[in-house]
């Protein structure tokens, strides 16, 4: 069962535009919600996370907004250029005792054209 | 400072081959985890480790052992491989901070299972 659902699968857009990759998720308990950056070839990266106690994170062009309610979160990329050409993951953390566990969502494929 | 490296980059078995994929960090991370990257389906998480001696399931653990006899090692065996276990699996490592628990992802490991 997949507990993170990311949307759209691929997105396309002009230099400059802004592109907003939604996610949604079914565990109450999930307690961190960080977004990771996938060039081909190469490991995810941390873009920028937040915590369910916030609703908004900026950090440079990347905003994430978090709706608690509505069990949804969001990423929004100003002004985006070629290079953010990228796949991206929204990601959900369930924390137990010691143990932390992400859940992944599938992944959108940005591609920002010149 | 290498960060998360694993070993081999690319790897072709055959059916019922058994096969070890190596993954060291030097980042003194007490957390490590093991994912599988399929088309669609995100990135999953296969066998995580809380510290060394300490492993436990993730998601999709079947056909996976894994051991962690050092903080810095934690080497993912397939038993016997199958058509299915055809993926990029990546390591990941982290400090397992209860507030941002940033995931250091290594360059993944591309395998093919004929």
């Amino acid at each position: 069962q997949q507990q993170v659902k990311q949307s759209p699968q691929s997105l396309i857009v002009q230099k400059g535009g802004i592109p907003i990759i939604n996610c949604a998720y079914e565990n109450t308990a999930f307690d961190y919600f960080p977004w990771y950056q996938q060039f081909p070839g190469k490991g995810p990266a941390l873009l920028i996370a937040i915590r369910p106690d916030v609703s908004e994170k900026k950090e440079g062009r990347f905003t994430i907004s978090f709706n608690k309610s509505a069990k949804q979160f969001s990423l929004h990329i100003m002004d985006s250029q070629p290079g953010d050409s990228a796949t991206y993951f929204c990601a959900a953390r369930f924390s137990s005792g010691s143990a932390r566990q992400l859940t992944f969502g599938s992944g959108t494929q940005l591609t920002v054209l010149p | 400072n290498a960060g998360v490296t694993q070993t081999p980059k690319f790897q072709v078995l055959k059916t019922g081959q058994s096969m070890t994929l190596q993954c060291a960090q030097d980042m003194n991370h007490e957390y490590m985890s093991w994912y599988r990257q399929d088309p669609g389906m995100g990135l999953r998480l296969i066998h995580y480790s809380v510290g060394a001696g300490i492993t436990d399931q993730g998601e999709v653990p079947n056909g996976y052992n894994v051991s962690r006899s050092t903080t810095e090692d934690f080497p993912l065996r397939l038993l016997s491989a199958a058509p299915s276990q055809t993926s990029v699996y990546f390591c990941a490592s982290s400090f397992g901070d209860s507030s941002t628990d940033t995931q250091y992802f290594g360059p993944g490991t591309r395998l093919t299972v004929l």
